[in-house]
């Protein structure tokens, strides 16, 4: 079964430091990856996708993707708590239709 | 913008009722989808369709069903609500993977 695998945290981060949340997928053939934010009570909001191996950085954002290890990361620089959120990792697979979504990761950052 | 919008917020709907949920969107997507969400169940996936009048089961279809009449409205329809159908609701439309989802407000509907 095809999967994408994230640590459900929480990820506690005191308020200015950097969060690094990650996730793994299962399908070497997977071409774009994506990043969505998901406050409680609301729906995913996409932040960040990346296609290519390396990093990719849209101002405290960055993702960073491999994929030799199957592994794509999202780095939040100087964390606020505004960031505390669980956050979605989504990858497509097999079919041009469809993204596989992680369970999530909790961040939290302490003021 | 990309809108998707979902008609209700907040639903409360008795057990055994016919329900409608109806979705949106203005940027002629092909492909539109419902999911449901639980605490620790992560996203789930419904239905989608890629395309008018198809459709194409996801991993929970029981209980469940779609209508896509026009490229822009993508209804899912629980036929007889149950009160394990108490969920929060999630359309999203995309013109396919590579350009990721918009998703919908959302409609917590309780089932009682």
């Amino acid at each position: 079964q095809k999967e994408v695998e994230q640590n459900s945290g929480p990820l506690s981060v005191p308020e200015g430091a950097i969060a690094s949340l990650n996730c793994t997928y299962s399908d070497r053939g997977s071409q774009s990856f994506f990043w969505y934010r998901q406050y409680s009570g609301k729906s995913p909001e996409l932040i960040m996708f990346i296609y290519s191996n390396g990093d990719k950085e849209d101002g405290r954002f960055t993702a960073q993707l491999n994929k030799a290890s199957q592994y794509v990361s999202l780095l939040i620089r100087d964390s606020q708590p505004s960031d505390s959120a669980t956050y979605l990792c989504a990858v497509t697979m097999d079919s041009s239709y469809k993204l596989i979504f992680g369970s999530g990761t909790r961040l939290l950052v302490r003021p | 913008d990309v809108k998707v919008t979902q008609s209700s917020r907040y639903l409360v709907k008795r057990t055994g009722e016919k329900v409608f949920l109806e979705c949106v969107q203005d940027m002629d997507h092909e492909n539109m989808f419902w999911y449901r969400q639980d605490p620790g169940l992560g996203l789930r996936l419904i239905y989608f369709s890629y395309d008018v009048k198809m459709k194409e089961k996801g991993d929970i279809p029981e209980g469940y069903s779609v209508s896509r009449e026009k490229k822009e409205r993508f209804s899912l329809i629980l036929e007889s609500a149950s009160t394990n159908q108490t969920s929060m609701y999630l359309c999203a439309s995309s013109f396919g993977a590579n350009y990721g989802y918009t998703f919908g407000s959302g409609t917590r509907l309780t089932v009682v």
